[in-house]
């Protein structure tokens, strides 16, 4: 299994751009996590799905923060219109069943700069 | 409401010295306990894991960590540290049968070891 994929690894864009980033899941796992990472907050849980639909997003931190899962291999969280303040690095993670009984799997994060 | 508390924001040992990194935790229910820990620029990889039984639980890269029920405590021991555990660990807590269900993760602690 190639684990958690996420994409891109790296990315770089001006203020004020759309960001998107990306996340492929292990096959079977059925919850899925959006954290983001700073040095300054630690690692924060923004919203989490459960068979594709959205179960809590009160860490989403503003309305310019968007997260979908169409179907139960990919999810994607948006940022529109970007910000400085959103650097960070963006963590998707997956888990089998609901909860975190069986524990998550990690991506490699994406770390995302707005200048 | 769970929740789980690293008390140290940095543990700094001696190469070959034995370790410790704290972790308290609080739960309604039964507690389901993780410890993860993060290498620099990468995600968050697992490390042990505490469902039931036996109160000393084995891990990876040599990793061992003791439930104590009556101290809510579950810390994560190395009887011989190197300088490659150096990293961010991760503590998480997951309420078993609670209406939150998902592992709560406390703020991490920078290990450093120094030869």
């Amino acid at each position: 299994d190639a684990g958690v994929i996420q994409s891109p690894r790296h990315e770089v864009t001006e203020m004020g751009q759309e960001v998107t980033l990306r996340c492929k899941p292990i096959s079977g796992h059925n919850s899925l996590f959006w954290y983001r990472q700073t040095m300054m907050r630690g690692l924060e849980l923004l919203i989490y799905f459960n068979n594709n639909v959205p179960i809590d997003d009160s860490g989403m931190p503003e309305d310019r923060f968007s997260a979908k899962m169409p179907n139960a291999s990919f999810s994607t969280l948006k940022i529109q219109p970007s910000e400085p303040r959103d650097s960070a690095v963006y963590f998707c993670a997956s888990s089998f069943g609901q909860g975190g009984n069986y524990g998550y799997t990690f991506g490699s994060g994406t770390r995302l700069t707005v200048v | 409401a769970q929740s789980v508390a690293q008390p140290e924001d940095q543990v700094n040992v001696a190469e070959g010295n034995p370790l410790t990194v704290k972790c308290t935790y609080s739960v309604s229910g039964n507690p389901y306990l993780f410890w993860y820990v993060q290498y620099p620029n990468r995600g968050l990889q697992f490390l042990l894991k505490y469902i039931t039984g036996d109160n000393l639980v084995k891990g990876s890269y040599g990793f061992e960590a003791e439930f104590n029920k009556s101290q809510t405590s579950f810390h994560l021991k190395k009887p011989s540290a190197l300088v490659s555990d150096s990293a961010l660990y991760f503590c998480a807590v997951s309420d078993y049968g609670g209406s939150q269900g998902n592992l709560i993760f406390g703020k991490g602690t920078k290990l450093s070891v120094k030869p």
